[in-house]
C-alpha cells in the first residue's frame, strides 16, 4: 500500500477546475514539503508538471498549480482541456532520501 | 534538447535475466543522479532504483533487491538497468529518468516493454 494516498478518479468539464489530493499515510515518508506532480499520458513519457509543492518547471502552463495544507498535497489544474486527460501522480521521498514514494496516481476524465 | 531513449525489453521467460540500457544526450549525463520507474500492466508508476551522479551510491525497491543492479556509465552517457532471476511480476513498461534535484525526475524516457511469461 502506497504511502501516498491519491484518489482513484476524478472528473470535470472543459474549462472547469478540479483539485487531486494528495495524502501521507506513512511517517516513512519525509520532507513532505518536496512533493511533485507528474501527468502520464498512456504510451507517453511522463511529465513532470509541480515539485517542491507548488513550483513549476519552464514550459508548465500556469494552469497548473500545487498546494499543501497538514499532510495533504493538492494539485489543482484550471480550465479543463480535452487534452488533460490524463493519469496523475504525486510523488514524495523516504526520509532517507533513498527513495522515491509513488502516489497510487489519479485519473482525469475530462467529460 | 534532453533525450532519453530505453532499450533492451522483450519476452523472457521466469528465472531468466535481461538488460536495459537507457542512452542520454541532451545534457551533461555525469553531473546527475538517475532513476528506473516502471509500470506493471494496469498499475500505477512504481519507483525501482536511483544511482548517483558518479555510480557510488545505489539504491533499489525493496521488490526488486538483490536481483536488480543499476549501474552507469559516464563516457558512454549510458544507463543500465541488469535484471536477473526474472519473476512474473516483473513485467512492466519500463522507464529511465533523469534527476533535477533530491527526488524531482524531470525528464523520462518513453519505456520500454519488459514480459516475462513461460
Amino acid at each position: 500500500q502506497s504511502a501516498l494516498t491519491q484518489p482513484a478518479s476524478v472528473s470535470g468539464s472543459p474549462g472547469q477546475s478540479i483539485t487531486i489530493s494528495c495524502t501521507e499515510t506513512s511517517s516513512d515518508v519525509g520532507g513532505y514539503n518536496f512533493v511533485s506532480w507528474y501527468q502520464h499520458h498512456p504510451t507517453k513519457a511522463p511529465r513532470l508538471l509541480i515539485y517542491d509543492v507548488s513550483k513549476r518547471p519552464s514550459g508548465i502552463s500556469n494552469r497548473f498549480s500545487g498546494s499543501k495544507s497538514g499532510n495533504t498535497a493538492s494539485l489543482t489544474i484550471s480550465g479543463l482541456q480535452p487534452e488533460d486527460e490524463a493519469h496523475y501522480y504525486c510523488t514524495s521521498y523516504t526520509t532517507s532520501s533513498t527513495s522515491v514514494v509513488f502516489g497510487g496516481g489519479t485519473t482525469l476524465t475530462v467529460l | 534538447q534532453v533525450q532519453l531513449v530505453e532499450s533492451g525489453g522483450g519476452v523472457v521467460q521466469p528465472g531468466k535475466s535481461l538488460r536495459l540500457s537507457c542512452a542520454a544526450s541532451g545534457f551533461t549525463f555525469s553531473y546527475f543522479g538517475m532513476h528506473w520507474v516502471r509500470q506493471a500492466p494496469g498499475k500505477g508508476l512504481e519507483w525501482v532504483a536511483f544511482v548517483s551522479h558518479d555510480g557510488s551510491n545505489r539504491y533499489y525497491a525493496d521488490s526488486v533487491k538483490g536481483r536488480f543492479t543499476v549501474s552507469r556509465d559516464n563516457s558512454e552517457n549510458t544507463l543500465y538497468l541488469q535484471m536477473n532471476s526474472l519473476k512474473v511480476e516483473d513485467t512492466a513498461v519500463y522507464y529511465c529518468a533523469k534527476v533535477m534535484v533530491r527526488g524531482v525526475l524531470d525528464y523520462w524516457g518513453q519505456g520500454t516493454l519488459v514480459t516475462v511469461s513461460s
